[in-house]
């Protein structure tokens, strides 16, 4: 199965609502959690990451949760706006064969809505 | 400081044509990467450079090859392309090696390749 699964994979908004994704992963010694934002035609930016020793971490109208026993984590985006509107990757660290490397997710295609 | 950079930006390659992808990055970062983007499967890593002399293959080598030229440049080759090999090509870099440490990858501005 994959190590790092996201859900949805697209998702539309009004703009001002909330929206939320939800990633989860196999490897239970998983300790690092960024999420990316691809704008179309553009290169992946972190947008906000968490470390397996927090719970919840915010940045204005974004927060990502991350649950452990679970092995899920997901991104918050409050008060959507239209420039909100792009592909949002989760990763999570995972030990393949080797190191221990990023492990993306499908990614979730948001569309704010004006 | 321009970050990550990538040569080319778009490439048209024949079947068994080679061509080398460039990546450079001005961030004095030790780890670089490789990562090819196709719809619906998010990002893939295809070989990684934790410093400057070292290499080692990432979740889908198959088909590439790199060379760590420097600390600043990691190229990516395809000897011999297949039209399974049409994709978005990313390097990216970060200060370390250590995705448990929790090191952010910065990514170049991407290569669209298309084998025919």
């Amino acid at each position: 199965g994959e190590n790092v699964e996201q859900h949805p994979s697209t998702l539309s908004v009004q703009e001002g609502d909330s929206a939320v994704i939800k990633c989860t992963y196999s490897d239970s010694a998983s300790n690092y959690f960024p999420w990316y934002k691809q704008e179309l035609g553009k290169r992946p930016q972190l947008i906000i990451d968490i470390r397996s020793n927090v719970g919840e971490k915010k940045d204005q109208r974004i927060a990502v949760t991350l649950n452990k026993t679970a092995k899920h984590f997901s991104l918050h985006i409050t008060e959507t706006q239209p420039e909100d509107s792009a592909v949002y990757f989760c990763a999570a660290s995972i030990r393949d064969t080797g190191r221990r490397a990023l492990t993306f997710g499908s990614g979730t295609r948001l569309q704010v809505q004006p | 400081n321009a970050g990550v950079t990538q040569t080319p930006k778009f490439q048209v390659l024949k079947t068994g044509q080679s061509m080398t992808l460039q990546c450079a990055q001005d961030m004095n970062h030790n780890s670089m990467y490789w990562y090819r983007q196709d719809p619906g499967m998010g990002l893939r890593l295809i070989y990684y450079s934790a410093s400057e002399g070292t290499t080692d293959k990432g979740e889908v080598p198959n088909g590439y090859n790199v060379s760590r030229l420097n600390k600043r440049e990691f190229s990516l080759r395809l000897e011999s392309a297949a039209p399974s090999q049409t994709s978005v090509y990313f390097c990216a870099s970060s200060e370390r090696w250590g995705a448990s440490l929790g090191e952010t990858q910065y990514f170049g501005p991407g290569t669209r390749l298309l084998v025919l």
